[in-house]
């Protein structure tokens, strides 16, 4: 399978505890996306990746959240200090980019759902 | 305020009806617009994606419109299956560097 991957699927954790989530792209995909979707809305934007540079963090981002993408390739979302708020499913997804006429499609992750207790 | 607004919030339909799902955006400026579909556990799938000049797409019994006047899409589904059954996403892209807008979606339910 090519796809986005993410891990682990499903995520149970005791609030305050530090939790990590990876994600690995479609290898040739040179952006990388993270998002938190909770029930019956649709994806927010979290931060995104342009091969190893972070370009964007929303303000849901905040100081206990943290997201790397070292080599450009596979990517990891840490939360510190999970609060139950944080509850959510954490999507990750990457796309193509050749410059601004091309818009390629974001191909996504089946994502990692976070319950915090 | 949601800049991209999706209606209805929910739909239940039978088998083999055909459904249209509505998507009004704000989201200035505009660069592209995708429908996307979400099962239920899953990530959301691309379905289609149309730019500021075309009007119409079709992706098998997917067909999607866009007013870019009136900053209306639609997404019409013909022949409804069982399978159809999901959440669809209208997305809004701005400028080049493909920031995206999501709106809340229409979960659908295809019933026999």
């Amino acid at each position: 399978d090519t796809g986005v991957s993410q891990n682990p699927r499903h995520k149970i954790t005791k609030r305050g505890q530090n939790v990590t989530f990876r994600c690995d792209p479609i290898s040739e995909h040179n952006r990388l996306y993270w998002y938190r979707q909770t029930l019956g809305q649709g994806p927010e934007f979290l931060t995104y990746f342009q091969n190893e540079a972070q370009l964007e963090k929303s303000r849901l981002l905040s100081d206990r959240f943290s997201a790397e993408r070292p080599k450009g390739s596979f990517s990891t979302l840490e939360i510190q200090r999970t609060e139950q708020g944080d509850s959510a499913m954490y999507l990750c997804a990457s796309s193509l980019d050749r410059g601004s006429s091309y818009n390629s499609p974001l191909h996504f992750g089946n994502g990692t759902r976070l319950t915090v207790t | 305020k949601n800049q991209v607004e999706q209606s209805p919030q929910s739909l239940i339909i039978l088998e083999g009806k055909n459904c249209t799902l509505q998507c009004n955006y704000t989201v200035s400026p505009f660069s592209n617009l995708r429908w996307y579909k979400q099962d239920t556990g899953r990530g959301p799938v691309s379905l289609t994606i149309m730019t500021f000049s075309e009007n119409t797409k079709s992706n098998g019994r997917y067909t999607a419109t866009l007013d870019a006047d009136t900053k209306q899409s639609s997404l019409h589904i013909t022949a409804s299956q069982l399978s159809d059954s999901a959440s669809y996403i209208c997305v809004v892209s701005l400028g080049s560097y493909q920031k995206v807008t999501f709106g809340t979606g229409t979960k659908l339910q295809v019933i026999p």
